[in-house]
C-alpha cells in the first residue's frame, strides 16, 4: 500500500532550527510537496521537490532523497507564525496526491 | 502563484437541508479540480477529483449521491452536500490545477455546521 509517515508532533524555540522528517512508500513517485496549514486555514504551499538534493527558499528549505524515501523541511529562525501543521504528499505513477497526517509545530519563546 | 476562491466561507443550516459551496479559479484554468473534507485535529482526506466536462470519480466510503459535484466550466466547480446531518459538520476545502501542473492550489476552505 501507499504511505506517508511523518511526526505528529515537535516543539521547537523561537529563533531555532527544526527539521521535519517524511518518509513515503508510494507506487511511483513524481515529486514530493510540503505545505503549510495554520489552524481553521486551508493550505498553502511551501516547495516541491522532484530531484534529490536540497531546495532553499529563505527561512525554509526542503530535501529529497529518492532512493531512500525521505524527505525533511528545515524551518531556519524560528518566529512565532510559523506554529503551525507541516503537511508531507507524495505524487504516485498516477499523478495522485498522498497525504500525510501531518506534523504539528508548536514554537515556545 | 495560482489563486482560488471558494463561496461560502462558513454556512450554518438545518438538518435535512442541501448546502452548495462553490470553488472557483481566478486566474487560471482548473482542469482538475479536488475537494477534501478536514475534521478537526485530522489531517486532509480526500473526497473526490473532478476533471472538467467528466463525472467526479469519488474516493473509497465517500456517498457520491449526498456529495454531488458539478465541473462544468474551467473555473468553476461546486460541492452540494444533500440532506445534510450533523456528522456532516467539517471544514470543507477545494483544490485546483491546470494539467500541466504538478501543484494544487487550495481555496480558503469552507466550514460547514450542521444543527
Amino acid at each position: 500500500g501507499q504511505n506517508i509517515d511523518q511526526p505528529t508532533e515537535m516543539t521547537a524555540t523561537e529563533g531555532a532550527i527544526v527539521q521535519i522528517n517524511c518518509t513515503y512508500q508510494t507506487s511511483g513517485f513524481n515529486g514530493l510537496f510540503w505545505y503549510q496549514q495554520h489552524a481553521g486555514e486551508a493550505p498553502t504551499f511551501l516547495s516541491y521537490n522532484v530531484l534529490d538534493g536540497l531546495e532553499e527558499k529563505g527561512r525554509f528549505s526542503s530535501f529529497l532523497s529518492r532512493s531512500k524515501g525521505y524527505s525533511y523541511l528545515l524551518l531556519k529562525e524560528l518566529q512565532m507564525k510559523d506554529s503551525a501543521s507541516y503537511l508531507c504528499a507524495a505524487i504516485d505513477s498516477n499523478y495522485q496526491l498522498i497525504w500525510g497526517a501531518g506534523t504539528k509545530l508548536i514554537i515556545k519563546p | 502563484g495560482a489563486v482560488v476562491s471558494q463561496h461560502p466561507s462558513w454556512v450554518i443550516c438545518k438538518s435535512g437541508t442541501s448546502v452548495k459551496i462553490e470553488c472557483r479559479s481566478l486566474d487560471f484554468q482548473a482542469t482538475t479540480m479536488f475537494w477534501y473534507r478536514q475534521f478537526p485535529k485530522q489531517s486532509l482526506m480526500l473526497m473526490a477529483t473532478s476533471n472538467e466536462g467528466s463525472k467526479a470519480t469519488y474516493e473509497q466510503g465517500v456517498e457520491k449521491d449526498k456529495f454531488l459535484i458539478n465541473h462544468a466550466s474551467l473555473t468553476l466547480s461546486t460541492l452540494t452536500v444533500t440532506s445534510a446531518h450533523p456528522e456532516d459538520s467539517s471544514f470543507y476545502i477545494c483544490s485546483a490545477k491546470e494539467t500541466s501542473w504538478h501543484e494544487q492550489f487550495f481555496g480558503p476552505g469552507t466550514r460547514l455546521t450542521v444543527l
